[in-house]
């Protein structure tokens, strides 16, 4: 089946402490998008790559790192300078197609703050 | 400036009632996509439809429906005789030139047995 896995489901990190989320997709996509989600609210663009090699910050890359060295994979680091990492995490993807640029976003990842 | 407007926080609806979610949207652009994905308790988004700026054919695919108004900049989804799996968070969303998606804040839909 084609599609988009995200791990763990949920996620748990100390004070002071990196985490990384993992994000992987099989539908040969070129571009991977990461999204936060707080309670209420909607989903804002942490960073987003268009191609292997190369990503770039959306609107709220604070605190986030990322990395894109495969076609298929996109993690999310998020570092203990990211004061407030309590969300939930959205991976998405698209192709680069003019004629559908829908994004298809995998179960998601629950990061709590112990 | 670009933006979606879902004014409607919450909506609680009768099983097998119709249901409409509103969406307006802000943009400059003449060349634009406009989305509609559901969010269950799971948490995954599901994409529903995507529609571009230029088509304004309204759209039916079974008990749901899309009015799209360039002249009002909306973009409104109707379920017809709701049903509780239909409990979910609905969102609207806008992507211009750039490729980046713009969210609204979303619907939380409450289907009533």
């Amino acid at each position: 089946d084609g599609g988009i896995t995200q791990s763990p489901k949920y996620l748990f990190r100390k004070e002071g402490q990196n985490v990384t989320l993992s994000c992987e997709q099989n539908l040969n996509h070129d571009a991977m998008y990461w999204y936060r989600q707080d309670p209420g609210q909607g989903l804002r663009l942490i960073y987003y790559s268009q191609i292997v090699n190369d990503f770039q910050k959306g609107d709220i890359a604070e605190g986030y790192s990322v990395s894109r060295e495969k076609k298929e994979s996109f993690p999310l680091t998020v570092t203990s300078a990211q004061k407030n990492p309590t969300a939930f995490y959205l991976c998405a993807s698209s192709a680069r197609d003019r004629d559908d640029e829908t994004q298809y976003f995998g179960p998601g990842t629950r990061l709590l703050v112990l | 400036a670009q933006k979606v407007t879902q004014a409607q926080t919450e909506i609680s609806v009768v099983e097998k009632e119709d249901v409409t979610l509103d969406c307006v949207y802000e943009t400059r652009d003449t060349t634009y996509y406009l989305f509609w994905y559901k969010q269950p308790p799971s948490g995954e988004l599901v994409f529903l439809i995507r529609r571009n700026s230029f088509d304004e054919q309204n759209e039916i695919s079974g008990r749901y429906s899309w009015n799209f108004q360039k002249s009002t900049s909306s973009f409104n989804f109707t379920i017809t005789a709701s049903q509780v799996v239909d409990s979910a968070v609905y969102f609207c969303a806008l992507m211009n030139r750039d490729d980046k998606i713009i969210f609204g804040k979303g619907t939380r839909l409450h289907i009533l047995p």
